[in-house]
């Protein structure tokens, strides 16, 4: 089942421009939203995750916005550089026992 | 720690042989899982296991594939036998619990079936 949707697939962003990647998710008991980053050759790792308590997240340049009503959160970088050059997973989970839904990526490509 | 460690990094075998994939999660986490990756189908979930015992094996493509979780710090998943078209990158990661908190992947093992 499709339980998230992650947009868009690939994006391209000038240095220094602003990216921005959207998750929708329609399993209401989902509490736990983060990203994952994913270099080639590597395993993702998480960059930054939010609960729903609150609707804003920052650190440094990477930003999670949710939206409870709308059930969608997306991530924004900052300032995009180069090395933020990846694959990014929005993976929202739950406290219970079942594990993280990955969605099915976004590669960004950020040009000089 | 050293987080969590797969082996082999690279495996090329040729189609109808066994393939075993290994995985150490870090220390004192109670859940594991094996993933996917392929450019077509993404990052694919396979199996989880919590406290050792497998919970949902749903992702599992085939019964060609099969893992185990002997104790907390070993698992296993084999393939018997591989095909072309199980040719991927295998991730084996480890977290405190499942669905919440950071899941720390492993450096994956690339299979190539000829």
């Amino acid at each position: 089942q499709q339980q998230v949707k992650q947009s868009p697939q690939s994006l391209i962003v000038q240095k220094g421009g602003i990216s921005i990647i959207n998750c929708a998710y329609e399993n209401t008991a989902f509490d736990y939203f983060p990203w994952y980053q994913q270099f080639p050759g590597k395993g993702p790792a998480l960059l930054i995750a939010i609960r729903p308590d609150v609707s804003e997240k920052k650190e440094g340049r990477f930003t999670i916005s949710f939206n409870k009503s709308a059930k969608q959160f997306s991530l924004h970088i900052m300032d995009s550089q180069p090395g933020d050059s990846a694959t990014y997973f929005c993976a929202p989970g739950n406290s219970g026992n079942t594990p993280l839904v990955f969605g099915k990526g976004t590669r960004l490509s950020v040009i000089a | 720690d050293a987080g969590v460690i797969q082996s082999p990094r690279h495996e090329v075998t040729e189609m109808g042989q066994e393939v075993t994939l290994r995985c150490k999660p870090i220390s004192g986490h109670n859940s594991l899982f094996w993933y996917r990756q392929t450019m077509m189908r993404g990052l694919e979930l396979l199996i989880y296991f919590n406290n050792n015992v497998p919970i949902d094996d749903s992702g599992m493509p085939e019964d060609r594939f099969s893992a185990k979780m002997p104790n907390a710090s070993f698992s296993t998943l084999k393939i018997q036998p591989s095909e072309p078209r199980d040719s991927a990158v295998y991730f084996c990661a480890s977290s405190f619990r499942p669905g919440i908190g950071e899941q720390f992947f492993g450096p994956g093992t690339r299979l190539t079936v000829l």
